[in-house]
């Protein structure tokens, strides 16, 4: 059983304001990954980290930055939120040291940007 | 680079039919390859992976996958589709060897149910 949490689930905002959405691993996993998920569409990585102090931009260009100051935290942050940023976000987890590891997923947040 | 192509964006079966998700990946090496499901609201759960010790590879829930190097392909079957089977399932590949691999996934499959 993975234990990654993302909070909050849900978040209804204004245009804006800055937003945090935590997640966090009990797994000791050194991998974490963000990616934005539109409803019923493919996942788009936009942030990974490789362990403490580590933090890389994915594949998606996205206005959001991370950081990774604790192996078990990774948090994202919007310093302002626009309507385009609304979405779903999801975390992931993996063990580092192999290319075969799965990745373990939160079940995400729901952002809604109004 | 590495990439992953589902075919067909939505299938639907009926109950107790065979499900049939393609997935063709693209690469000349046998890479790592997964499939997950993604139940409405929730975030990606692994149903199986393939790392090259079995072409036949089972899953939880039923399902399994088989790797055809000749083909490209990595496909997920089920014989007997049951309602809770219901969501949204993603092939993905890793996109090397080393421990700075990441995971590609693909666009996704909605599979539906029909009682």
């Amino acid at each position: 059983e993975a234990d990654i949490y993302q909070t909050p689930r849900y978040l209804v905002i204004g245009t804006g304001k800055k937003i945090t959405l935590e997640c966090s691993q009990t797994m000791g996993h050194d991998k974490m990954y963000w990616y934005q998920q539109d409803p019923g569409m493919e996942l788009h990585l936009i942030h990974y980290s490789y362990g403490v102090n580590s933090t890389e931009k994915g594949d998606l260009s996205s206005e959001s930055t991370v950081s990774r100051i604790r192996t078990e935290h990774f948090p994202l942050t919007l310093e302002s939120a626009r309507p385009s940023h609304t979405s779903q976000y999801l975390c992931a987890s993996s063990e580092a040291d192999r290319a075969d590891q799965p990745q373990h997923f939160g079940d995400g947040t729901r952002l809604s940007i109004l | 680079a590495q990439s992953v192509t589902q075919l067909g964006s939505h299938v639907s079966v009926s109950e107790g039919a065979l499900v049939l998700l393609r997935c063709n990946y693209s690469s000349s090496v046998p890479p790592y390859l997964f499939w997950y499901v993604q139940y409405p609201n929730q975030g990606l759960q692994l149903l199986l992976k393939y790392t090259s010790a079995a072409t036949l590879v089972k899953g939880i829930n039923g399902f399994e996958a088989e790797f055809k190097k000749s083909e490209t392909s990595f496909h997920l079957t089920k014989p007997s589709a049951h309602m809770s089977d219901a969501a949204e399932y993603f092939c993905a590949v890793s996109d090397g060897y080393s421990s700075a691999s990441k995971i590609i996934f693909g666009s996704g499959t909605r599979l539906s149910i029909r009682p």
